[in-house]
C-alpha cells in the first residue's frame, strides 16, 4: 500500500526535552510538509520540502527542526525552543510542489507534560 | 497578513438538506484552491481543487465548488447531504508566493 505513515500515533515527553517525530512516504512524492493542528485553529505550516536537501520555513518555524535526507523521509524535531508543544502534528507530501494535491498522514499526537 | 476565513465553524444540518460552506480569502492575485475533508477515523484527504478554467470544479461524493475572483471566494456546495458527510471540512489557499493557508476548519454534523 502507498502512503505515508507517522510514528507513534501518541507521544509523551518531558518539559525540556527535544523529541523528533517521523514521517516516512513511499508515494515517490519531491515536496513534504509538516503541519500543527490546533483545535479550532486549522492547519498551520510549520516547514516543508520540495527537494531532498531543502527546506523552507512556514509559519510558525520557531522552536522546530527538520531535515530531508532522503527523498521518502522528513522528520521533524521539536526542541526544547518551543514555547507551546503539546499539539497534533500532520506530515504530507505531494507530488512535486506546494501547488499540487497534498496527501496526509494519519498524525501525531504530543502532549509534552 | 493573508487569510483564509471559514465563516461557519460547527454546522448541523438533517440529512437530504443543501449545504453551502463558505470559504472567502484575502489574497488579491492568482491562488489555487483546495477543500480536504476529514471524516472521523480517516486521514485528511482532497474533496475538490481549482487551478483555473472552470470556475464550477466537481469534487468527490457529490460536492462541488464555485471560484468566485470577484468575491474572493470558493464556497463548498452539495445539493443533498448525507449522513456519511459528517466530517470536517477544510478551505486552502496557494498563493504565488508559495504560500499555503488553510481555513480553521467547518465541522459539519449531519443528523440521520
Amino acid at each position: 500500500d502507498g502512503g505515508i505513515t507517522q510514528s507513534p500515533k501518541y507521544l509523551f515527553r518531558k518539559e525540556g526535552q527535544n523529541v523528533t517525530l517521523s514521517c516516512e512516504q513511499n508515494l515517490n512524492h519531491d515536496a513534504m510538509y509538516w503541519y500543527r493542528q490546533d483545535p479550532g485553529q486549522g492547519l498551520r505550516l510549520i516547514y516543508y520540502s520540495q527537494i531532498v536537501n531543502d527546506f523552507q520555513k512556514g509559519d510558525i518555524a520557531e522552536g522546530y527542526s527538520v531535515s530531508r535526507e532522503k527523498k521518502e523521509s522528513f522528520p521533524l524535531t521539536v526542541t526544547s525552543a518551543q514555547k507551546n508543544p503539546t499539539a497534533f502534528y500532520l506530515c504530507a507530501s505531494s507530488p512535486s510542489g506546494i501547488y499540487d494535491t497534498q496527501y496526509f498522514g494519519p498524525g501525531t499526537r504530543l502532549t509534552v507534560l | 497578513a493573508q487569510s483564509v476565513s471559514q465563516h461557519n465553524h460547527h454546522v448541523i444540518l438533517s440529512e437530504a438538506a443543501s449545504l453551502e460552506l463558505g470559504c472567502n480569502y484575502s489574497y488579491g492575485g492568482t491562488v489555487n484552491l483546495f477543500w480536504y475533508v476529514q471524516y472521523p477515523g480517516q486521514h485528511l484527504q482532497l474533496l475538490l481543487k481549482y487551478f483555473s478554467g472552470d470556475p464550477l470544479v466537481k469534487g468527490i461524493k457529490g460536492f462541488e465548488a464555485e471560484f468566485i475572483k470577484s468575491k474572493f471566494s470558493f464556497n463548498l456546495r452539495k445539493p443533498s447531504v448525507q449522513w456519511s458527510d459528517t466530517a470536517e471540512y477544510f478551505c486552502a489557499v496557494v498563493n504565488r508566493d508559495d504560500k499555503i493557508i488553510f481555513g480553521k476548519g467547518t465541522r459539519l454534523h449531519i443528523l440521520p
